[in-house]
């Protein structure tokens, strides 16, 4: 079954204790990204990958790190989390990104809380 | 990208057609229209998109007017597992980000 794969589903943490949020497709997509959501501030784009070895930040970059080392996948890393980096996360995918219309595939979505 | 407008919330009946409309007037020749839903705290699920051509797949149909100003979602058969948020997005193949943006959409609540 096609799918985006995130782990851990759920997660409570201490500030400055790193994690790392893994994401998986096996879509053999090219493109790849991850979002934040928040009450009052839908889905804001934290970084994305336009392919293996290229990353780039969206919108909400600053506190995360990610890599692409591997087509598949796509973690995303919190060096020294934050209490307000509590949100919902999602990873999402598509065939190709950039200038093109292929939709994207969202992952079931990580919640963190960051105590 | 255009901006869109839905209804915030709209009720449908199980085992019947549920039509979720969206205004998009100020749609370019360029843009596709995206539908996407989200139930309660899941990821988004893409639904279907087009340019100008009404399309279909196994999970709903897509009209889009002639005039592209406007379009309905089509569930034909909803069920209890329909109910969600819907949102329709207007959007051009630009920009290396390929972010998306969700608006406030409808909430379709599929009553028993």
């Amino acid at each position: 079954e096609a799918q985006v794969t995130q782990n851990p589903r759920y997660l409570i943490t201490v500030t400055g204790k790193k994690l790392t949020v893994t994401c998986s497709q096996n879509m053999n997509h090219e493109y790849m990204s991850w979002y934040r959501q928040d009450p009052g501030l839908g889905l804001r784009q934290i970084y994305y990958s336009m392919n293996v070895e290229v990353t780039d930040k969206g919108d909400v970059p600053e506190g995360y790190k990610v890599s692409r080392k591997e087509k598949r996948n796509f973690p995303l890393i919190l060096e020294s989390p934050s209490p307000n980096q509590t949100s919902l996360y999602f990873c999402a995918s598509s065939a190709t990104g950039g200038y093109s219309n292929q939709p994207q595939h969202f992952g079931d979505g990580t919640r963190l809380s960051i105590l | 990208d255009a901006k869109t407008t839905q209804p915030p919330s709209m009720d449908c009946a199980e085992g019947r057609a549920a039509n979720l409309p969206c205004n998009h007037s100020t749609i370019s020749g360029n843009e596709y229209v995206y539908w996407y839903r989200q139930i309660h705290s899941q990821g988004p699920q893409y639904i279907i998109h087009g340019l100008k051509n009404n399309e279909t797949n196994e999970m709903a149909s897509l009209i889009i007017t002639e005039d592209r100003k406007s379009s309905t979602l089509i569930l034909p058969h909803a069920t209890l597992r329909d109910t969600a948020v819907y949102y329709c997005i207007v959007r051009a193949p630009r920009g290396a980000t390929n972010k998306l943006i969700f608006g406030t959409g409808t909430l379709l609540a599929v009553q028993p």
